[in-house]
């Protein structure tokens, strides 16, 4: 049963820690986005990849946020230094062809940063 | 920009009841999914739709993508429990949104 695996599924962290998510997409998809989802602000687009290429990260604040994939089965998404205001679930979903955007997503990781 | 608008934000249901919520955007679009949040989950892929006036159904679900391919909706007949949660649109012109959703109660 493909899926894609989110790790850690929760985090809790002090201000001003580094945090890193990691997400492994459904093999074989070549898309992967990053999403961030808050009661007050919905599902929010971080980060889009194709090929591993980033195309889109315009909703990514750029000052604290990085995302990367360093392999195909592999992307990352770091916040340093962490503020509260970052406490959300994140979800990464990948997806099976450039032209096709239908996602998967994973569970999410639940971050919470007092 | 592109905006995807849906409406309406919360939907109280009875039981066994029929429901509609829709998803509107301001430019055409060259596709728009539809996705299933339930409580505490994560968004659940339903439907693509890619065709002008195109239908699509799921057991108690219809999707429509409007002839002008700026709207799409969502309907379910016979509302159950299960139908509990958050549904999304998602449409792309030149680049993908989604809607802030439509988050579904369910009276027994």
């Amino acid at each position: 049963d493909a899926r894609v695996t989110q790790t850690p599924r929760h985090k809790v962290t002090e201000m001003g820690q580094e945090v890193t998510m990691r997400c492994q997409p459904i093999l074989g998809h070549n898309t992967v986005f990053w999403y961030r989802q808050t009661m007050m602000q919905g599902l929010e687009l971080l980060a889009y990849f194709r090929n591993r290429a980033p195309l889109d990260d315009s909703g990514m604040p750029k000052d604290r946020f990085s995302a990367e994939m360093p392999d195909a089965t592999l992307a990352t998404l770091k916040i340093q230094p962490s503020e509260p205001r970052d406490s959300a679930v994140y979800f990464c979903a990948s997806g099976p062809g450039t032209t096709i955007d239908i996602q998967y997503f994973g569970a999410g990781t639940r971050l919470s940063v007092l | 920009g592109q905006q995807v608008m849906q409406i309406p934000q919360y939907q109280h249901v009875q039981e066994g009841e029929d429901f509609t919520t829709y998803c509107n955007s301001s430019t055409t679009l060259s596709n728009i999914q539809w996705y299933k949040q339930r409580p505490g989950g994560h968004p659940v892929f339903l439907i693509q739709l890619v065709k002008s006036g195109e239908v699509k159904k799921q057991k108690r679900l219809t999707f429509q993508f409007g002839e002008a391919k700026k709207n799409s909706s969502l309907h379910i007949t016979a509302t159950q429990t299960t139908d509990v949660g958050t549904y999304f649109c998602a449409g792309r012109d030149y680049k993908l949104s989604f809607g802030a959703g439509t988050t579904v109660t369910v009276r027994a």
